[in-house]
């Protein structure tokens, strides 16, 4: 079964400074990786996904994730916060194999506050 | 192109009563999952349908059921509702083809089920 960490359910940097949020997984197969991101009152927005073609992920928004297969790694990045990044990001595991897309397990979810 | 829609978004119950929330896919999907999000059990996943078939159901009790219709469009009741029935149910559609495991999940803003 796989399994999804987050450490940090609260994450606080002020603008401008870095953002990293870290991720975990636990999977006995290949995984795919997802960071989605929800604001409030708002369903989830996907960030970035990681499918195995390249390990550095780029997303929108200016996120980035790196997968590190050793570390069993998946943390999401942000070289400059802006108040807008403001909100709950969930990182998500599927897995790979069978027809069944549509189960995603999610970590507990990370509220990142941004400083003026 | 329209979003998942998810109505109602806002209801209250109280316990003992059933609710049926719907959802209808981005117009061409063919997948449709639910997920349940509480602070305390975060995103749960409820069920996943493709083409009208049931293909991967989570740990809930048999209260909680689903059905999807030939226009893709599906709907979950609960049954016999319970304090710990309250949520935000969320939506999720994919696949405009073969489901894939890179693919993405779209979700909708969801329905907020009070239960008094």
């Amino acid at each position: 079964a796989q399994s999804v960490t987050q450490l940090g359910s609260h994450v606080s940097v002020s603008e401008g400074a870095l953002v990293l949020l870290r991720c975990n997984y636990s999977s006995s197969v290949p995984p795919y990786l997802f960071w989605y991101v929800q604001y409030p009152n708002q369903g989830l927005q996907l960030l970035l996904k990681y499918t195995s073609a390249a390990t550095l992920v780029k997303g929108i928004n200016g996120f980035e994730a790196e997968f590190k297969k050793s570390e069993t790694s998946f943390h999401l990045t942000k070289p400059s916060a802006h108040m807008s990044d403001a909100a709950e990001y969930f990182c998500a595991v599927r897995r790979g194999g069978g027809t069944s897309y549509g189960k995603l397990t999610f970590g507990q979810g990370t509220i990142l506050t941004v400083h003026p | 192109k329209a979003g998942v829609t998810q109505t109602p978004r806002y209801l209250i119950k109280t316990r003992g009563q059933q609710v049926t929330l719907s959802c209808s896919p981005i117009s061409g999907h063919r997948s449709v999952s639910w997920y349940q999000q509480t602070p305390g059990q975060g995103l749960q996943f409820l069920f996943e349908y493709f083409s009208e078939t049931q293909r991967n159901k989570g740990n809930f009790p048999g209260r909680f059921s689903g059905r999807q219709f030939s226009n893709s469009r599906s709907e979950m009741n609960v049954s016999t509702l319970e304090l710990g029935d309250s949520a935000l149910y969320l939506c999720a559609s994919s696949s405009q083809g073969t489901p894939s495991p890179t693919g993405e999940l779209f979700f909708g803003e969801g329905s907020r089920l009070t239960v008094l």
